[in-house]
């Protein structure tokens, strides 16, 4: 299977400052088809995840521009740019090249 | 607007079966890939299967651990998903969560599996 190892955030990050989340596979994600085959997750207190950004680095619909990704085959990073309090929760990433589509741990971002 | 409603959860005992429901509407259910999550208490998440439409021959792919005891369905006249359980354990324990094409998931349903 799949790893997927996330890092951790320097908590809590100040209101207006920017925060960026790091996510590992164990193997490239990268598609002979030239896409990048990984998620990023918001799961705000209480509510179920909500999808942010797909094939590494388009946001989905209706999800702010202050967020971001990055990466190459192997590692990832989500970039959350003037961090709001609404930012707060838990994020996730996950790989969906290979089953079983595996989950990070789950880095949580809280607001100073 | 796309809404998914997860219904069918509940407390049961160990080697029974549930059946899991998940209601959507506000978008074109028939062409959506229906993906089924959960999450352990700790948190944890946990991809747990996958139906593609019909153009894709509604092939299913499930994660080890439950497969030969779950099946996921879909009813695309009724725009909606099934999950069927069958041989509960205790670690199935969890919130299940349906999500079209990964996006948005569900509330999520609580599965408790106990003596």
């Amino acid at each position: 299977d799949f790893v997927m190892t996330q890092g951790a955030l320097p908590n809590p990050v100040p209101s207006g400052e920017s925060a960026s989340i790091t996510c590992q596979s164990s193997k490239s994600l990268l598609h002979s088809n030239g896409k990048t085959y990984l998620n990023w997750y918001l799961q705000r207190p209480g509510q179920s995840p909500q999808l942010l950004i797909y094939w590494m680095s388009t946001r989905a619909s209706g999800v702010s521009d202050r967020f971001s990704g990055s990466g190459s085959g192997t590692d990832f990073t989500l970039k959350i740019s003037s961090v709001e309090a609404e930012d707060v929760g838990i994020y996730y990433c996950q790989q969906f090249l290979d089953y079983p589509f595996t989950f990070g741990s789950g880095t949580k971002l809280e607001i100073k | 607007e796309v809404q998914v409603l997860e219904s069918g959860g509940g407390l049961v005992q160990p080697g029974n079966s549930l059946k899991l429901s998940c209601a959507t509407s506000g978008f074109t259910f028939s062409t959506a890939w229906m993906y089924w999550y959960r999450q352990f208490p700790e948190k944890r998440l946990e991809w747990i299967a996958r139906i593609k439409a019909k153009s894709y021959n509604y092939a299913t792919d499930y994660t080890e651990s439950v497969k030969g005891r779950f099946t996921i369905s879909r009813d695309d006249s009724k725009s909606s998903s099934y999950l069927q359980m069958t041989n509960l354990k205790e670690e199935d324990t969890a919130i299940y969560f349906c999500a079209p094409n990964n996006d948005p998931w569900g509330h999520g349903v609580m599965v408790t599996v106990s003596s």
